[in-house]
């Protein structure tokens, strides 16, 4: 099946500082989302991309499409400590469930 | 609640007895997936509903575990003869998208903490 691969699996940053991670993939998706899960919740979606060179803000958080439709990056501006958690990419493309493909998340803990 | 309604929140079993998790959807929402999350760990699909379809099963991990959808609403998956390797979060959530459109965004819940000893 298809497979994505986010990076950075963890990330320890101060405070304010700002944050990027992504995903690639060698098969192409149709549409990409970026989830965030809290400790002990179920993940929330917090954007959804559905074209190639899309470029999307929700607040301090910006996501991109990438032109070849194989990656995806989050970036989130000024950290806050409510931004600890859990970020996946997931992707659309073929296959069973929808098409539907998880990353398998980067962690991401904010020092004081 | 609006939500996705996940019970039990935790459930302890010993080794070698038979579980059910439930999944109470977002009314009106024709698709239903359960994922599974070891600690610390990715999403781990599992099974997914859609509509009046068969059911994708093709995550399920062993014939030890199933799942059913009553009346297109909530859906059980049971894990009989449990495993110490079973223990995980059971995630459930549920998309009122069918294929196409903005098939993807789903609506989680908050998840059944299931530990055999």
């Amino acid at each position: 099946g298809q497979q994505l691969n986010q990076s950075p699996q963890s990330m320890f940053i101060q405070e304010g500082e700002d944050v990027s991670m992504n995903c690639t993939s060698s098969s192409i998706f149709n549409t990409w989302l970026w989830y965030k899960q809290d400790p002990g919740e179920g993940p929330v979606l917090l954007i959804a991309l559905y074209k190639a060179g899309e470029l999307t803000s929700n607040g301090r958080l910006t996501a991109q499409f990438g032109i070849t439709r194989k990656d995806s990056f989050l970036n989130i501006s000024a950290s806050i400590p409510s931004d600890v958690g859990i970020y996946f990419c997931a992707g659309v493309g073929w296959g069973g469930a929808d098409g539907l493909t998880f990353g398998k998340g980067t962690h991401l803990i904010i020092q004081p | 609640g609006a939500g996705v309604s996940q019970s039990p929140s935790n459930k302890v079993t010993e080794k070698g007895k038979d579980v059910e998790l439930r999944c109470d959807p977002i009314s009106g929402h024709t698709a239903l997936y359960w994922y599974r999350q070891s600690l610390g760990q990715g999403l781990e699909f599992l099974i997914y509903f859609q509509g009046n379809s068969a059911p994708d099963k093709s995550g399920l991990p062993s014939d030890r575990f199933s799942a059913e959808r009553t009346g297109g609403s909530v859906s059980t998956l049971t894990i009989q003869r449990t495993q110490q390797e079973d223990s995980a979060v059971y995630l459930c959530a549920s998309s009122p998208w069918g294929s196409g459109g903005r098939t993807g965004e789903l609506f989680f819940g908050e998840g059944s903490r299931l530990t055999v000893l």
